[in-house]
């Protein structure tokens, strides 16, 4: 079956533009992650969904960084006024229910120029 | 000090050699997750274990509880086994009932032909 897709692949955008990133999980799978991966600094967690309810935004470095899930499916994250530091990769994964297997998705490359 | 401390950083070895990646962590854990992640390539989920031993094919992963470790191992290592093997730990007792993944830092491996 079809795995976690991601869209767009590769985004550029000028500092302070918004940008939104999205995420198709595997259909059923109940909960779904985003991480980031920055060259500096890993693989870091930024938010976690438990069908439309995200009971943990921990990750989340700061208020320009939004998410959400509409359907219990499709998954949206949203950067507003991006920041240089703000260049990573995205990546989505999901699994079918909190404790199970993660599966990742291919990720968004996102430069800010 | 990360929660998740990964040896080697990097691994060149020769084809066919035996290979080992420890993984050692701080924390109270739900399970223990071995990711591969090839030169601009997604992340593939190799291994989720909360005790004893899992083998898949030439790949085999084993964790102690007690000393909050874990080994990779790939036994005749092929030139296609060179990616960056990732440890990540399921946190025991999160607020919020989630899996969020807390990642190592990777190790390089490169198996020369």
């Amino acid at each position: 079956g079809a795995g976690v897709s991601q869209s767009p692949s590769n985004k550029v955008t000028e500092k302070g533009k918004d940008v939104e990133l999205r995420c198709d999980p595997i259909s059923g799978h109940t909960a779904l992650y985003w991480y980031r991966q920055s060259l500096g600094q890993g693989l870091e967690f930024l938010i976690y969904f438990q069908g439309n309810s995200a009971p943990d935004k921990s990750g989340l470095p700061s208020d320009r960084f939004s998410a959400e899930r509409t359907g219990g499916s499709v998954s949206t994250l949203t950067i507003q006024r991006t920041q240089q530091e703000d260049s990573a990769v995205y990546l989505c994964a999901s699994s079918r229910d909190r404790g199970a297997e993660q599966y990742f998705g291919p990720g968004t490359r996102l430069t800010v120029t | 000090k990360n929660e998740v401390e990964q040896s080697p950083q990097n691994l060149t070895a020769q084809e066919g050699e035996f290979i080992t990646i420890n993984c050692s962590y701080s924390v109270g854990i739900s399970a223990l997750h071995w990711l591969q992640q090839h030169p601009g390539g997604g992340i593939v989920s190799l291994f989720m274990l909360s005790s004893g031993k899992k083998k898949h094919g030439r790949l085999i992963a084993t964790i102690n509880i007690q000393e909050k470790h874990s080994s990779l191992h790939i036994t005749a290592s092929h030139p296609r086994d060179s990616a960056v093997y990732i440890c990540a730990v399921s946190l025991r007792e999160s607020n919020f009932g989630n899996e969020k993944l807390t990642f190592g830092t990777g190790t390089r491996l490169t198996i020369i032909p």
